[in-house]
């Protein structure tokens, strides 16, 4: 069965300084991955999109950057994190088909949960 | 564009207490409509996919219901376990090739025994 991981659970950093969170997705290739930020008491928002290695698509202007150095793991990043970062960040993916299967459920990790100082 | 409206935002039960939560939508051509629940500090669980009006999917105390413009989560005799944020999710026919989803802010459910 797929898995996906996300690491770290946590993480506190100061502000300026760079940030790298990873996914890693297992028992499956050529997945759709995604980024998004939650923000409390508000909707999932896409940050970024990823339809294979090296192809990124990016939803929001923002101080933020994604990466996909292999086909199952997505990187976000940023080279100075600012106040307005902290959140609780989740990764996602889906099977990347055609018709019905194209059509399926994101299926999500547990989350980075990043708070900046 | 594209919306997803969630009612209501939170919403306290007591055990065994029946109650529905609703989601509204406005999207160009539903491809599918998908129903999630977060536990805190958790990334969201996926519970169902409805396709087309008129569909039902149940799974334990949960039914899912839809309609042209909702959908109704059914909550029968809930239990303490079933404290979670209900969220609630489209995808429409112009998502792109990377199936997009657009969220609503969820329902935060307490029920408390």
């Amino acid at each position: 069965s797929q898995t996906i991981h996300q690491w770290p659970a946590t993480l506190v950093q100061p502000v300026g300084s760079p940030l790298s969170l990873e996914c890693t997705v297992e028992g499956t290739s050529n997945p759709n991955l995604y980024w998004y930020r939650q923000a409390a008491g508000r909707g999932l928002q896409l940050l970024f999109y990823s339809v294979g290695i090296g192809q990124i698509s990016s939803e929001v202007p923002q101080n933020l950057s994604a990466s996909r150095p292999q086909d199952r793991q997505f990187i976000l990043s940023s080279k100075k994190l600012l106040l307005s970062d902290s959140g609780f960040y989740l990764c996602a993916w889906t099977p990347r088909g055609r018709g019905s299967s194209s059509n399926q459920p994101q299926h999500f990790g547990d989350g980075t949960r990043l708070s900046i100082l | 564009e594209d919306q997803v409206t969630q009612s209501p935002e939170a919403l306290r039960l007591q055990e065994g207490e029946s109650s529905s939560l609703n989601c509204s939508y406005t999207v160009s051509g539903l491809r599918g409509l998908f129903w999630y629940r977060q536990d805190p500090g958790k990334g969201p669980e996926f519970l169902f996919t409805l396709y087309s009006a008129g569909e039902e999917k149940e799974k334990e105390r949960l039914k899912a219901t839809l309609t042209k413009k909702e959908s109704f989560l059914h909550i029968t005799a809930p239990k303490p376990e079933d404290s979670a944020t209900y969220l609630c999710a489209v995808r429409g026919l112009f998502s792109g090739g990377y199936n997009k989803l657009i969220f609503g802010a969820g329902t935060r459910l307490a029920v408390h025994p």
